[in-house]
């Protein structure tokens, strides 16, 4: 069956280090793969989209790897400050191109002052 | 732009009663999504509307739930009657056509008792 992988323990780092949260799939083949960071009591708010042709996305202090031989994304949040601090989620489309985000469960990530 | 917006935030019902969760998508996104956060698991997809179409429901637990998007605008997820099963967080999400990213609203927290 297919199945989205988040690391299931909260990553904890220092302030101004890089924070990398890891997304591993199986059984899928995505036509893109979508980060999300996710408040408590709030709703996913999208950050960014990388497509299967794509190998790395940036945007400000965030990137994006994919990897599909690997079945691996990689999201690095650069000089990472507190406010970072919240659970991240990656999303794929379901194989055969639906299109519609299948959510892995989150990361939680704690950026320590 | 206003956001995605639902309501109620919270809901408390009896096991047995009718409830039904509004959601206000982005004005002009044709795309509509409900998903569901049950307790200590990741969010599930559980239909897509195409305007007032119904264009993926393969998420949608059983027939005790009824979405309905009339005028293809703001949608309603009926839960008739509710069962303990039911509890969790039920997002809503738009988007337009061809576009990556998705919008989500905060959610409609329901607990069944």
């Amino acid at each position: 069956s297919q199945k989205i992988e988040q690391n299931s323990e909260a990553l904890n780092i220092q302030e101004g280090k890089t924070a990398t949260l890891t997304c591993n799939y199986t059984n899928y083949s995505p036509a893109y793969l979508q980060w999300y960071r996710q408040d408590p009591g709030r709703g996913p708010v999208f950050l960014l989209l990388i497509r299967e042709n794509e190998k790395e996305k940036r945007k400000e202090r965030l990137k994006v790897t994919f990897d599909t031989t690997l079945k691996q994304s990689l999201f690095h949040i650069t000089a990472s400050q507190p406010a970072d601090s919240a659970t991240y989620l990656c999303a794929l489309d379901y194989s055969g191109g639906s299109y519609i985000p299948t959510f892995g469960r989150g990361t939680s990530l704690i950026v320590h002052p | 732009e206003a956001g995605v917006t639902q309501f109620p935030s919270h809901s408390v019902i009896e096991k047995g009663q009718t409830v039904t969760l509004r959601c206000d998508p982005i004005s002009g996104h044709d795309n509509l999504y409900w998903y569901r956060r049950v307790m200590g698991k990741e969010i599930k997809f559980l239909l897509h509307f195409v305007k007032e179409s119904k264009q993926d429901e393969s998420g949608m637990p059983n027939n005790r739930f009824l979405a309905e998007r009339t005028g293809g605008t703001y949608s309603t997820l009926k839960v008739q009657p509710a069962e303990l099963e039911d509890s969790g967080v039920y997002f809503c999400a738009s988007s337009q056509p061809g576009q990556g990213d998705y919008t989500f609203g905060s959610g409609t927290r329901l607990t069944v008792v």
